[in-house]
């Protein structure tokens, strides 16, 4: 079973339109990490957004807010105000606790199969 | 600008050919990573390195020799590859904290013939 799913191969938002990015996870470990990354063409894996899964608040990061529901294992970015430059692939990621931990602040990560995002001036 | 740097950007090799990647970070990182990324997919790992020693290999072909000079520097020396090698290599940074977040380089993109 995928760990990690996201649904929307591709999607289009309007130039300062919000738009949400799916993410739903899977695990038993009560302790875990979920990221978003940003791929621009350029191919830089760029780090958005982290929600540990003890946080009690929604992360923020500028214009990105991640919508965690805990109790549906889903992890949505909101991306608000879309500009021009957000196109590109984003991945939701997880870090699935100890079981992850390989020594040295080293993780494992597992990576969605990612969402194509365009911005529609 | 990304603190991790990869060198070459592009490369193109035969399948007899020795050549290498590069990775290098000034972060103070302990731990380093090499993914491979095929088009259109996410990620897959390749390799871990946690303070200067291989801690993860992921079932990676013997042609692809990763080498960790020091805690700044990261190799994969590609020898006798396959076309179907051809991907976006990329190289990536951790340190011990609670967000564990990576951080990456702009990749090295390699095509096989």
């Amino acid at each position: 079973a995928q760990k990690i799913t996201q649904t929307q191969p591709g999607m289009f938002v309007q130039e300062k339109e919000a738009v949400t990015l799916d993410c739903t996870y899977d695990t038993s470990d009560p302790s875990y990490g979920l990221f978003w990354y940003k791929q621009p063409s350029s191919g830089e894996m760029i780090f958005l957004i982290y929600q540990g899964s003890y946080d009690q608040q929604n992360a923020t990061e500028g214009r990105y807010s991640l919508n965690f529901q805990k109790a549906r294992k889903s992890a949505n970015l909101v991306i608000s105000a879309s500009q021009l430059g957000d196109s590109a692939m984003y991945f939701c990621a997880m870090r699935e606790g100890t079981s992850a931990y390989s020594g040295a602040g080293s993780y494992q990560l597992t990576f969605g199969k990612g969402t194509k995002l365009s911005v529609i001036p | 600008d990304t603190e991790v740097t990869q060198t070459p950007k592009h490369l193109v090799m035969g399948m007899t050919n020795k050549k290498s990647l590069k990775c290098e970070q000034h972060m103070g990182h302990r731990a380093m990573y090499w993914y491979k990324q095929k088009a259109k997919k996410p990620p897959e790992l390749m390799f871990v390195y946690s303070y200067e020693k291989l801690s993860i290999n992921e079932s990676v072909p013997s042609r692809f020799s990763p080498e960790c000079p020091n805690s700044s520097l990261l190799n994969l020396h590609l020898h006798a590859l396959q076309p179907e090698d051809s991907a976006l290599y990329l190289c990536a940074s951790s340190q011990e904290r609670e967000r564990g977040e990576l951080f990456f380089g702009e990749g090295s993109r390699l095509t096989v013939l």
